[in-house]
């Protein structure tokens, strides 16, 4: 299996925009789509971003998501920040069994 | 409306096993894979097992291989997963989840003498 790595944190002030990367160690980014969640303390993920770039109903569209072939990466951009954004982001794609899925580290944003 | 129910976490003793639920409604089972993710206090999230929605296909992280099963309920809508020869490292809170983005709210274990 690949790895996705993710920066440990990231910051952004309110109203500001933000990006979060996820770098796949090996195979293309395009082969698999590719989710993002939100954690928040104490809380259950939440899909914020699926299939590389589609918003979920209820997810704000200040949410984003696109994949680069040439970083072979992923990344999801939080535009106008709110405080209320400020939680855990985790990026997820398809392992080789297609089924099993692989996580990134995880990237605290602080706003 | 689709809702996912965590149950049957505690404190055990490493080499010991347990069982967890996940009990599913607003949708069956038989519809659609249900996954395994697992994490441990502070840190991020780990995929553990899923079982395919018509039982044709099983997989688990090797981390788990040879110790944790999965197996279901049909007429209980309800996922189970079998963790045995549990070890320290087990220790987290447990969650199912549904490709569709749908969450339960998790389940602790802790793995202790």
């Amino acid at each position: 299996n690949f790895m996705l790595t993710q920066p440990r944190s990231v910051s952004g002030s309110p109203g500001k925009t933000v990006d979060i990367s996820c770098t796949r160690s090996s195979g293309s980014i395009a082969r698999n789509y590719v989710q993002w969640y939100q954690q928040r303390p104490g809380g259950a993920p939440t899909l914020v971003i699926y299939e590389d770039n589609q918003r979920p109903s209820g997810v704000p569209d200040r949410f984003s998501g696109s994949i680069d072939s040439s970083s072979n990466s992923a990344s999801l951009t939080i535009s106008r920040l709110e405080t209320e954004d400020e939680a855990d982001y985790y990026c997820q794609s398809y392992g080789s069994d297609t089924l099993n899925w692989v996580f990134g580290g995880g990237t605290k944003l602080t706003v | 409306q689709v809702r996912l129910v965590e149950s049957g976490g505690g404190v055990v003793q490493p080499g010991t096993s347990l069982t967890l639920s996940c009990a599913a409604s607003g949708f069956s089972v038989t519809s659609i894979g249900i996954h395994w993710v697992r994490q441990a206090p502070g840190k991020g999230l780990e995929w553990v097992a899923i079982l395919a929605s018509d039982e044709s296909s099983e997989f688990y992280a090797d981390s788990v291989k040879g110790r944790f099963t999965l197996s279901r309920d049909i007429s209980k809508n309800t996922l189970y997963l079998h963790m045995k020869i549990l070890r320290n490292e087990d220790s987290a809170v447990y969650y199912c989840a549904t490709i569709g983005g749908h969450w339960g709210q998790g389940t602790l274990v802790t793995v202790s003498s």
